[in-house]
């Protein structure tokens, strides 16, 4: 089975930019998470789909970030214009059922210079 | 509100030696708790988890935690570090019930000296 798949594994983008990072969760995972840690600070969560609605959003930092989940099965989070803070790891997660059980990706590593 | 807080951001240690990452959580409800791990260039990987029963929960790769409900702890252990042990160590509080969101620490890294 394959596991969360995320793409790009790095980005390296000027300011006002815009980048789109893709999360493909397990085939058949209902729930799908971003996270992000910013450099040396916690892994902060950004919102949850279940399906291809936005059960949570309340830790989205602000609207330059637009996050879509289109028919269920991949996510985007697409980030314009890009600012320095938006530096930093951003994970996705995918879990079937309740109590996320780690099926965490690999991350993208954003940089905004 | 619910936070986590990992005392030690570096951790060394000698390889064979006791492993203890610390962790207290904030809840107001009976937490569910877990340790991950993430490796060089890899995704964040479930060590282990307490939801509720027993309170010393036994993960992946002789890792050990116990929930202190007294305390507000959920150290992480192992009895005898192994070189590849060599990671980042985070440990996260959710509610559970009410949501799969996770609250995480600020991580601790450990290193394994030979």
């Amino acid at each position: 089975e394959a596991g969360v798949t995320q793409f790009p594994s790095h980005s390296v983008i000027e300011k006002g930019q815009t980048v789109t990072l893709r999360c493909d969760p397990i085939s058949g995972h209902d729930n799908l998470y971003w996270y992000r840690r910013v450099m040396g600070k916690e892994i902060k969560f950004l919102l949850h789909f279940v399906k291809e609605s936005k059960q949570d959003e309340s830790g989205m930092p602000n609207n330059r970030f637009l996050a879509e989940r289109t028919g269920g099965t991949y996510s985007t989070l697409k980030v314009q214009p890009a600012e320095l803070e938006d530096s930093g790891v951003y994970f996705c997660a995918s879990s079937q059922g309740t109590a996320l059980t780690g099926a965490f990706g690999s991350g993208t590593r954003l940089t905004v210079v | 509100a619910q936070s986590v807080t990992q005392l030690g951001s570096h951790v060394s240690v000698s390889e064979g030696a006791l492993v203890l990452l610390r962790c207290n959580y904030s809840s107001s409800v009976p937490p569910y708790l877990f340790w991950y791990v993430q490796y060089p260039n890899q995704g964040l990987q479930l060590l282990l988890k307490y939801t509720t029963g027993a309170t010393l929960v036994k993960g992946i790769n002789g890792f050990e935690a116990e929930f202190k409900k007294s305390e507000t702890s959920f150290h992480l252990t192992k009895p005898s570090a192994h070189m590849s042990d060599a990671a980042e160590y985070f440990c996260a509080v959710s509610d559970g019930e009410n949501t799969d969101k996770l609250i995480f620490g600020t991580g601790t890294r450990l290193q394994v000296f030979p």
